[in-house]
């Protein structure tokens, strides 16, 4: 089995409508992750959590909200969503070697969710 | 200017060649370097870390420049199945924690 799961795989969605993309990992690890990949502009990083109560944003988190219901599931919102938001989207996991200032800190990805928006 | 900059390709290249992708950073406060590969329409995967004084990993091999701000991935006798896009990935750590900052990539094409 997976150790990151993504579900839904695709999805195709209209204008306005209200997606929830989720993820779930069986790693043990306490850092999520949501990536958005397009063509030419590789990964970008939305939101991400270190920790069940810690959340913060990335570098294109408007448009989108999460939610860290368990140390395993890291869900992905959008509230509205438009066509620039047709992307491959990516859950990650990992955990830290050591201390928050660890040096290696490898991301373990999920499968992805290809959305499009109509 | 990108953070991570890399060459996009593709690079087509005949099985048992040798091949070199290059990487440049913006961020000299960058304190960890890595390649990725991400075969077509699958998640990134680690291929390897880059250590100050390269590292080598069977048939490939890595090298840091941090003056330049640059890395490089070198893959020696290449195979049909290195064919995918590998991602140059840079760690800087930020006040919330480690942050880290993908290339677009560069896609390999080997060939028989």
């Amino acid at each position: 089995d997976a150790d990151v799961t993504q579900t839904p795989r695709n999805r195709i969605t209209k204008t306005g409508k209200r997606i929830m993309l989720e993820c779930s990992q069986t790693k043990g690890h306490d850092r999520m992750y949501w990536y958005r990949q397009d063509p030419g502009l590789g990964l970008r990083l939305i939101y991400y959590s270190f920790d069940v109560k810690d959340i913060n944003k990335g570098e294109i988190s408007d448009g989108y909200s999460v939610s860290r219901q368990a140390q395993a599931k890291f869900s992905l919102s959008l509230e509205s969503a438009i066509p620039n938001q047709t992307a491959l989207y990516f859950c990650a996991t990992s955990s830290p070697i050591g201390d928050r200032n660890a040096s290696t800190d490898t991301q373990y990805f999920g499968p992805g969710t290809r959305l499009t928006v109509l | 200017r990108k953070e991570v900059e890399q060459d996009p390709g593709p690079f087509n290249v005949p099985e048992g060649a040798t091949v070199a992708f290059n990487c440049t950073y913006s961020n000299s406060a960058s304190q960890s370097f890595f390649w990725y590969r991400q075969d077509c329409r699958k998640e990134p995967k680690l291929l390897m870390s880059v250590y100050s004084s390269g590292n080598e990993d069977g048939r490939f091999t890595a090298q840091l420049n941090r003056a330049s701000q640059y890395i490089s991935l070198l893959i020696r006798d290449s195979k049909l199945s290195d064919s995918a896009t590998y991602l140059c990935v840079v760690k800087i750590l930020t006040g919330g924690g480690n942050k880290l900052t993908f290339g677009t990539g560069t896609q390999l094409k080997v060939e028989l």
